[in-house]
C-alpha cells in the first residue's frame, strides 16, 4: 500500500514564525503536491513538485514556498505564519510519466495548523 | 482549463435508500475522472476512477459512478446507503494531456440518517 506521511497532525503556531510542514512517501512517486483545504472551498493547489528541486506554483502560491531535496519528501513552508494561513494542509503524491496520466493521488492524513 | 462543479453542498438520504453525489467537469478533451471520499479529520481515499471504455465505473464500498461525456457528468452512486457512508465526498478531474494536477470540485457532504 502506498503510504504518505505527514510529519503532524496538528500544530498551533504564532503569527510572524516560519513553519515547516513535512511530508514523506514511500512508493516512489514522482510526482507531490501541497493543497490547502478550507470550507466551502474544497482543496485548493499550493505547489506541486514532479522531480527533485524542481517545483511548479499552484493556484495559491503566495506566503508559501516548498523544497523537495530527495524524491521521497516534499516541505511546504510558511515564512511568515499569519492568521488567514490557518487550515488544513494535505500532502499528495501521484506517478508520473508517459500512460501514468490515469492513476490516482495518494493523500496524507493532512495537518490542521491554526495560526494565533 | 479544467474545473469540478459539485452542485449540492449536502445531500441528505435515508438509510437503505439510493444516493446520488453530483458533480460536472469541464475540460479540454477527454477526462480522467475520480472520486475521493474523506472523514472527519482525515485526508482523502481513493473511491473510483474512470479512465475510458465502460460508462459505469464500480468502486470500494459498494459505490459506483456513471460516466456522461454529452452532459460532462459523472455522479457517484450507491444502491442502499449506509450511516457509516456519511462523509465528506470530493470529484476531481485531470486531462489526458501533459502532466497536471487533480482539480478538485468544492465538495459535498453526505448524511446518511438511520
Amino acid at each position: 500500500d502506498v503510504k504518505v506521511t505527514q510529519s503532524s497532525r496538528y500544530l498551533v503556531k504564532r503569527t510572524g514564525e516560519k513553519v515547516f510542514l513535512e511530508c514523506v512517501q514511500d512508493m516512489d512517486h514522482e510526482n507531490m503536491f501541497w493543497y490547502r483545504q478550507d470550507p466551502g472551498l474544497g482543496l485548493r493547489l499550493i505547489y506541486f513538485s514532479y522531480d527533485v528541486k524542481m517545483k511548479e506554483k499552484g493556484d495559491i502560491p503566495e506566503g508559501y514556498s516548498v523544497s523537495r531535496e530527495k524524491k521521497e519528501r516534499f516541505s511546504l513552508i510558511l515564512e511568515s505564519a499569519s492568521t488567514n494561513q490557518t487550515s488544513m494542509y494535505l500532502c499528495a503524491s501521484s506517478l508520473f510519466g508517459q500512460g501514468r496520466q490515469n492513476t490516482e493521488a495518494f493523500f496524507g492524513q493532512g495537518t490542521r495548523l491554526t495560526v494565533v | 482549463a479544467q474545473s469540478v462543479a459539485q452542485p449540492e453542498d449536502q445531500v441528505n438520504v435515508a438509510e437503505g435508500n439510493p444516493l446520488t453525489v453530483k458533480c460536472t467537469y469541464s475540460v479540454s478533451g477527454n477526462p480522467y475522472l475520480f472520486w475521493y471520499v474523506q472523514y472527519p479529520n482525515r485526508g482523502l481515499q481513493f473511491l473510483l476512477k474512470y479512465i475510458t471504455g465502460d460508462n459505469l465505473v464500480k468502486g470500494s464500498y459498494g459505490f459506483e459512478a456513471e460516466f456522461n461525456k454529452s452532459q460532462t457528468s459523472f455522479h457517484l452512486k450507491k444502491p442502499s446507503a449506509l450511516v457509516s457512508d456519511s462523509a465528506l465526498y470530493f470529484c476531481a478531474v485531470r486531462g489526458l494531456e501533459g502532466n497536471t494536477p487533480l482539480v478538485f470540485g468544492k465538495g459535498t457532504r453526505l448524511s446518511v440518517i438511520a
